[in-house]
């Protein structure tokens, strides 16, 4: 069966210091995995897919990379609009798509 | 271009009643996918299908009945709902390198 395992489950940060979240997984044949941002009372926000072994994808001051046993989202220099609930996937052969229970993040002024 | 969108957005059920939720997607996306979410629990995959006509078990799949008639639409039916139900579906749609997600159906039964 599919795993995703997200640490920490909260991540209470200042305004400028960076941070990584992580998410460890074990899939039967990966095709991708996604990172996903999350806001109260909202649906996920889709941020990157990652393919393969050391692909890293950035966006503003998050960057997402890969080994084959876990994802690292790494946080730079975080900003108070930063806090959300993040979220990991990963999609196996047969095009499931499970998902880890989140690092939620709070970034004080 | 609406993306993905959810009918409806809440929802108050008896138990024992029966209700179907609408996932719309106007991307030409392939996959699509029904999730509930709890707290504490994360996203849970109910069903989910890869094309049009087909549909496939998650994790979570009892109590819960899907179609894919058309590709653009993906039907979650709940045949008799219990307290047990009472969460947030969220729908969501992609291709092999994205996925987008609705804005969620909070559903209560009492």
């Amino acid at each position: 069966e599919d795993q995703v395992t997200q640490s920490p489950e909260a991540l209470r940060l200042q305004e400028g210091e960076s941070s990584s979240l992580n998410c460890s997984y074990t899939v039967s044949g990966l095709r991708g995995l996604f990172w996903y941002r999350q806001d109260p009372g909202k649906g996920p926000e889709f941020l990157f897919t990652l393919y393969s072994a050391g692909e890293e994808k950035e966006k503003e001051r998050l960057k997402a990379t890969l080994t084959k046993k876990e994802s690292f989202l790494h946080i730079t220099a975080p900003k108070p609009e930063d806090s959300a609930t993040y979220l990991c996937a990963v999609q196996a052969n047969d095009y499931k798509l499970s998902f880890g229970a989140g690092t939620t993040v709070t970034v004080r002024a | 271009n609406a993306g993905v969108t959810q009918t409806p957005k809440f929802r108050v059920l008896k138990t024992g009643q029966s209700m179907t939720l609408l996932c719309a997607q106007d991307m030409n996306h392939e996959y699509m996918y029904w999730y509930r979410q709890d707290p504490g629990m994360g996203l849970r995959l109910i069903h989910y299908s890869v094309g049009e006509g087909t549909t496939a078990k998650g994790e979570v799949p009892d109590g819960y009945n899907v179609s894919r008639l058309k590709k653009q639409n993906f039907l979650l039916g709940l045949e008799s709902a219990a307290p047990s139900q009472t969460s947030v579906y969220f729908c969501a749609s992609g291709s092999y390198n994205e996925q987008f997600f609705g804005p969620g159906t909070r559903l209560t039964v009492l």
